[in-house]
């Protein structure tokens, strides 16, 4: 069965710091996908990034970047020079292959709660 | 805004109740998925449409139940309410069934009193 582990439950920083918001997975497949969902006080559901286990490139965009690796089933975020805005629940998710056309429901972390202060 | 939509936003009803949520996916995508977010259980994958038919079932109570329609909108009956299942229910869409992106809705917030 799949599972993904966010163990830190929640993370305070000042503004203009960096942070790293850890996430850990289990799958058997060979063939997943690898999300970040952020959540803000709004409580809507943000799509961030999505992974597939075939590419451990690391992504970078604006302040936001993704550390994929696969030796210790890791994807890891880092927000460079947080800000205010930034201050959300962050969630990874897991998503299995399956065979063409089969479901592909995303299995959740506990969600990782950012405060970032002035 | 993802392009999801969902009603209503808020509904606070009464144990034993029975009420419908709804959902309309994006332009174009054929799947439709339900979750469930509440504080004890965190976000579960309830059940999955594709195309008007079931594809997928999660950790879904027999007192729930789901559809989708021609026009690819579905909803998702909740009954026999229970305390328990106050929680933030999500719709999410997608192109197709296998692994795309999913795309969130904004939420419908119910409170079981």
């Amino acid at each position: 069965a799949q599972k993904v582990t966010q163990a830190q439950t929640e993370i305070s920083v000042v503004e203009k710091e960096d942070v790293t918001l850890d996430c850990v997975y289990e799958t058997r497949d060979t063939t997943y996908y690898l999300f970040w969902y952020k959540q803000p006080p709004s409580g809507e559901l943000v799509f961030l990034i999505r992974r597939n286990s075939f590419d451990e490139q690391n992504e970078i965009s604006g302040r936001y970047s993704w550390n994929f690796q696969k030796s210790t089933s890791s994807f890891n975020f880092t927000i460079t020079a947080s800000q205010v805005v930034d201050s959300a629940v962050y969630f990874c998710a897991l998503s299995e292959a399956g065979y063409t056309g089969t479901a592909s429901k995303l299995t959740f972390g506990t969600g990782t709660r950012l405060q970032v202060t002035l | 805004d993802s392009g999801v939509t969902q009603t209503p936003k808020h509904l606070i009803t009464a144990t034993g109740q029975r009420v419908t949520l709804r959902c309309s996916p994006r332009s174009g995508d054929l799947s439709v998925y339900w979750y469930q977010q509440s504080l004890d259980q965190g976000l579960q994958f309830l059940i999955q449409y594709y195309n008007g038919e079931e594809r997928a079932k999660g950790n879904i109570l027999e007192r729930f139940s789901a559809q989708q329609f021609p026009d690819l909108h579905s909803e998702l009956n909740l009954s026999s309410l229970e305390l328990g299942d106050s929680a933030l229910y999500f719709c999410a869409s997608s192109p197709w069934a296998a692994t795309e992106t999913q795309y969130f809705g904004p939420g419908t917030r119910l409170l079981v009193l």
